[in-house]
This record gives C-alpha cells, structure tokens and sequence, in this order.
C-alpha cells in the first residue's frame, strides 16, 4: 500500500467551480499535511498546512482534515484557468521526513 | 514565505562528468535540508537528508557515493552527482524546513529546481 495517494486525473472544472482534490495516507502516527501546487516545469509552492482534524481556510482554499479516516482534502472555490496544475498531498511521518502522493492534475476550463 | 534558492536552474553534460547543485537558504539559517528528485510524469521523490555539520542520511536504494551531499554551512548544502550517466538526467529539486531544522510539523519550503540533462 502505498503511504500517500491521490487520484491522478485529469479532474476537469469549469470556471468559477469548485474543484474538490482528495488525499488518502496509511501511517495513522502522521502529524502534518500540506497542499502543494506544482506548475509544469516548476518547484512545488506551498498552499496549505492542516495539522488538527477540521477544516481551515485560506482565500479560496479549504483543507480539510480527517486523522480517524486517514483523509485529507483540499477545495479551491470559484476555479480559476491560472489554478489548472498539479496539485501534491504531502504527509510529515514522525520520521520527519515530506512524503509525497502522485499528484492530482486540475485542468480548470473558461 | 521562506526563500530558498537553487543554482544553477539547468545544466547540461556530458556522460561521465560531474555536475554540483548548491541550495541556499537565503533568508534563515538551516541545519537540515531536503533533496529530491523528480522524474517527468512522477512525484517528488526523497533522495537525502542533509545534516550541517554531519553525514548526509540517504533513503533506501539511493547511491551515497554517486549523490556527494555536504552541508558545510548553516545556509548552504550541496548535492554533487558523479559520473553522471544519462538515466541521472532528471529535475533535482532542494527544500528546508522553516524552522531550519528537521521536526514533525515544520513547513518545508523548495528551492527552484535545476534540471540536469546528461547527454
């Protein structure tokens, strides 16, 4: 099993939805969880850091966190064309190491 | 945020040389930093831990003495990929963690990358 996964897409919105990026994790001792959006050809930028079950929000990001079901999940509201990237769950286990998914490619339509 | 930069951005070379990446952190001290490699198509992938002042910590199946890793100050680590062959072309990719050291809930911040091309 692998220890972060996501859905690899493409998940296609139009503009103005809400795009909705899910993340599953295997090690139930992880503390931390971050959104990561990489643009092709670039480094990942940081979008959100969720470390208590809830939600918490940022401009047009949401992430929520689930520690008992082992999910994560991010929503960009109003999708913008400028939003159309991969988008990287990343998992901080207590061997504090980053541990990535896949990524989810966003494809965000006019 | 945090600013980490790469140098340099790309590099280009020939089979059997070797090429060094350096990663700064420009605006904080770092006493641990992150590589990584990143294959087209694929996600990050941990090469090493850098440790200022020690041994660099290599993930399973990475090559310690083809990936030289020296983290001589608190700013600046290198990664050095010897004897380059064409399957190490790949985009290397450098981060550290906020609060300059490893721990569970830092934030790691990522360089720019450089994307080396060995022909």
């Amino acid at each position: 099993q692998k220890e972060v996964e996501q859905n690899s897409g493409p998940l296609s919105v139009p503009e103005g939805a809400i795009a909705s990026l899910n993340c599953t994790y295997s090690d139930r001792g992880s503390q931390s969880f971050f959104w990561y959006r990489q643009y092709s050809g670039k480094s990942p930028e940081l979008i959100m850091s969720i470390y208590s079950n809830g939600d918490k929000e940022d401009g047009r990001f949401t992430a929520q966190l689930n520690k008992a079901s082992q999910y994560v999940s991010l929503l960009i509201r109003d999708s913008q064309p400028s939003d159309s990237a991969t988008y990287l769950c990343a998992v901080n286990l207590n061997t504090d190491k980053l541990i990535f998914g896949t990524g989810t490619r966003l494809q965000v339509f006019p | 945020g945090a600013v980490v930069s790469q140098h340099p951005s790309w590099v280009i070379c020939k089979s059997g040389t070797s090429v060094k990446i350096e990663c700064r952190s420009l605006d904080f001290q770092a006493t641990t930093m992150f590589w990584y490699r990143q294959f087209p198509k694929q996600s990050l992938m941990l090469m090493a831990t850098s440790n200022e002042g020690s041994k660099a910590t290599y993930e399973q199946g990475v090559e310690k003495d083809k990936f030289l890793i020296n983290h001589a100050s608190l700013t600046l680590s290198t990664l050095t990929v010897t004897s380059a062959h064409p399957e190490d072309s790949s985009f290397y990719i450098c981060s550290a963690p906020t609060s300059g050291r490893a721990g569970s809930t830092d934030t790691q911040y990522f360089g720019p990358g450089t994307r080396l091309t060995v022909l």
